[in-house]
């Protein structure tokens, strides 16, 4: 069974503080996309990152796909109140299925 | 109206009930999803329909029936549902199958099962 697992699953930080976020797998993914889920609505794509190695830059937040495309990371800069969501990360496999992470609860106080 | 739209928003159901949940999209998508998301849980597929043809089912209990009218409108029917059904039940949409450039998901209708 793939697995995708995220760390931490729970993150409370104050305004300013910068974070990373961890995605990781023992399974290859051809693509991997990171999404915020705000309460009450559905999850809203950030990004997808496709080549080993990549970064991708997305105002105070990177996001990066391990070389060998098994893990990724979202790193927040000085992080706002607005940025307080479910992060969740989800992978292709071989199958053209999306394997999801269970999300970081991620809460930034003013 | 833009992007996808889940109606009911929320919904209490008895165990004897039976209600239908309904996800429209005007994006032009080909695929259409059904997701279950529970507390702590990833995202668990349900089913999967692309040019109104379902193409996945993983393995979901019966009392969920989705049907697919045409390739803009999913409805998820449901009867004699459990406590353990509760959860929040979003529906997406993608270009094609396969199609990773995103999906785009509706808010979710968070169903409560009495």
């Amino acid at each position: 069974t793939q697995l995708l697992e995220q760390s931490p699953q729970f993150l409370s930080i104050q305004e300013g503080e910068n974070l990373t976020v961890y995605c990781n797998s023992s399974s290859v993914f051809s693509s991997l996309q990171w999404y915020r889920q705000e309460p009450g609505e559905g999850p809203v794509l950030l990004v997808t990152v496709v080549t080993g190695g990549e970064v991708k830059k997305l105002k105070r937040l990177t996001f990066q796909f391990g070389d060998a495309r098994k893990d990724s990371s979202l790193h927040i800069t000085a992080a706002q109140p607005g940025d307080t969501g479910l992060y969740l990360c989800a992978g292709e496999d071989s199958n053209y299925q999306l394997i999801w992470g269970a999300g970081t609860k991620l809460i930034i106080k003013p | 109206e833009t992007g996808v739209t889940q109606t009911p928003r929320h919904l209490v159901m008895g165990m004897t009930n039976k209600k239908s949940l309904k996800c429209e999209q005007h994006l032009g998508h080909n695929a259409m999803y059904w997701y279950k998301q529970s507390a702590k849980k990833p995202l668990e597929l349900m089913f999967v329909y692309s040019l109104e043809e379902r193409v996945e089912n993983n393995s979901v209990p019966s009392r969920f029936s989705p049907e697919c009218p045409n390739s803009s409108h999913l409805f998820l029917h449901l009867h004699t549902l459990q406590p353990e059904d509760s959860a929040l039940y979003l529906c997406a949409s993608s270009q094609d199958l396969g199609e990773f450039h995103g999906y785009t998901f509706g808010s979710g209708t968070r169903l409560t099962v009495v």
